[in-house]
């Protein structure tokens, strides 16, 4: 079984703030990570993805994401926040077996940007 | 290279009518998932469905719901009797053929349906 926990289902940060959000994946096999950002009535949009090559992944937007193993983690971070980045944020852990791609997504964050 | 399509965007129904949602996979895509979108919820699976075989529907509700994707054509999410409750977001995705977890999966702009 797989599972992801965002924390922190609002975070507020101001205007050039470091961004910090946070995604813990289990995952009983080597797992697949994804980033998501959704704008208000639109669909998800693919921020990055981690797929065992690089521990560190860089995305659009200025957006990256550490993968740590030893902690279970996929903290999704940006040194300065900008306006534009007001929107939903989801972490999803991907595996595949049996000839079956499985997506489990957490929750979601909204980032909130304060001016 | 076309995203993924759905329509409608927007629906609305009343209590007892049905629903019917599509969706057009990315071209190449043989893989569609569909997933619901409920006010200050996360997105929950539905349906995971490969070219005429519905190969995980362990989210559909047991009644009322079905879901489809025929050799030709969009894959379509159905509702049935819908009731308010059925008020959402329903995404679609679709993602390569050929197993592997690095293949990333790519979102329709969903279609919200409202039941009056």
């Amino acid at each position: 079984a797989q599972s992801v926990t965002q924390l922190g289902s609002h975070v507020s940060v101001s205007e050039g703030a470091l961004v910090l959000l946070r995604c813990n994946y289990s995952s009983s096999v080597p797992p697949y990570l994804f980033w998501y950002v959704q704008y208000p009535n639109q669909g998800l949009q693919l921020l990055l993805k981690y797929t065992s090559a690089a521990t560190l992944v860089k995305g659009i937007n200025g957006f990256e994401a550490e993968f740590k193993k030893s902690e279970t983690s996929f903290h999704l971070t940006k040194p300065s926040a900008h306006m534009s980045d007001a929107a939903e944020y989801f972490c999803a852990v991907v595996s595949g077996s049996g000839g079956y791609q499985k997506v489990t997504f957490g929750i979601g964050t909204k980032l909130q940007v304060i001016p | 290279n076309a995203g993924v399509m759905q329509n409608p965007r927007h629906l609305v129904r009343r209590r007892g009518q049905e629903a019917r949602l599509r969706c057009s996979p990315m071209k190449g895509h043989s893989h569609v998932y569909w997933y619901r979108q409920l006010p200050e919820e996360g997105l929950k699976f539905m349906v995971y469905l490969q070219k005429e075989n519905i190969i995980d529907e362990s989210g559909m509700p047991k009644e009322r719901f079905s879901a489809e994707f025929p050799k030709e054509g969009p894959s379509i999410l159905r509702i049935q009797q819908v009731v308010r409750g059925d008020s959402a977001a329903y995404f679609c995705a679709s993602s390569p053929p050929g197993v592997s977890s690095g293949n990333t999966i790519y979102f329709g702009e969903g279609s919200w349906l409202t039941v009056v």
